[in-house]
């Protein structure tokens, strides 16, 4: 009964070879978020959908791309991936924006660069 | 803020022991706080949070002590257990443009010794 789907959970791409990571829930929360996770480091928000308003962190590169076609689906899209994109992606999902709930994250999908 | 470095803080502990893991948050506007355990290879898991209005909350085995004074929480976890054994991070719920955001402290890893 997963409720955050994330697939693959682990993804090898060749530098610079345009890679797709997508997440679906089933829980009819209107946020969804992507982190990286870098080795040993704490997550960071790339960007967030709020339904279909798309907010991208200040210091996200341009590489990092989103699409969230509905409710249930999120992708992200890394245009030319490089060495140091290798990391953990994580998706979570929230109700609302308005503060004070927690985050349901997915498993992740760990990311290789060749 | 994002933690910086290859290696996280280690608390190594034995079984039967009570656990302590400190954060320190960074943004004195920060109104509700998670900590949550991400195990190898997992996405993060909700263990406990705290609204800025309390300064102690308790769970099943767990209790976070907030301390608004010098920004700083606690996560206590009594008689630990090797499935205990994780890292966890701590989280500050904060606003800016695009509404709420929960940003992630730097890990701790806890190690439970048999």
């Amino acid at each position: 009964d997963a409720m955050v789907i994330q697939n693959p959970r682990y993804q090898v791409t060749q530098f610079g070879k345009p890679v797709t990571l997508s997440c679906s829930q089933t829980l009819n929360h209107n946020v969804m978020y992507w982190y990286q996770q870098k080795s040993s480091q704490a997550p960071k928000l790339l960007f967030h959908y709020y339904d279909k308003d798309f907010n991208n962190e200040a210091d996200t590169p341009d590489n990092f791309q989103s699409r969230r076609p509905n409710t249930s689906f999120c992708f992200l899209d890394i245009r030319s991936p490089g060495l140091g994109d290798a990391a953990m992606y994580l998706c979570a999902t929230s109700p609302i924006t308005t503060g004070n709930e927690k985050l349901f994250f997915g498993s992740g999908t760990q990311l290789s660069v060749l | 803020g994002e933690s910086v470095g290859l290696h996280l803080p280690t608390l190594s502990v034995q079984e039967g022991d009570n656990s302590i893991i400190n954060c320190a948050y960074s943004n004195s506007a920060s109104d509700y706080f998670i900590w949550y355990k991400q195990e190898s290879g997992k996405g993060p898991q909700f263990i406990i949070d705290i609204r800025s209005n309390m300064d102690k909350r308790q769970g099943q085995r767990v209790t976070v002590l907030l301390n608004k004074t010098v920004k700083h929480l606690s996560l206590q976890i009594a008689a630990t257990q090797p499935g205990d054994s994780a890292v966890y991070f701590c989280a500050e719920n904060w606003k800016n443009n695009a509404g709420n955001m929960l940003t992630f402290g730097g890990g701790t890893r806890l190690m439970v010794k048999p």
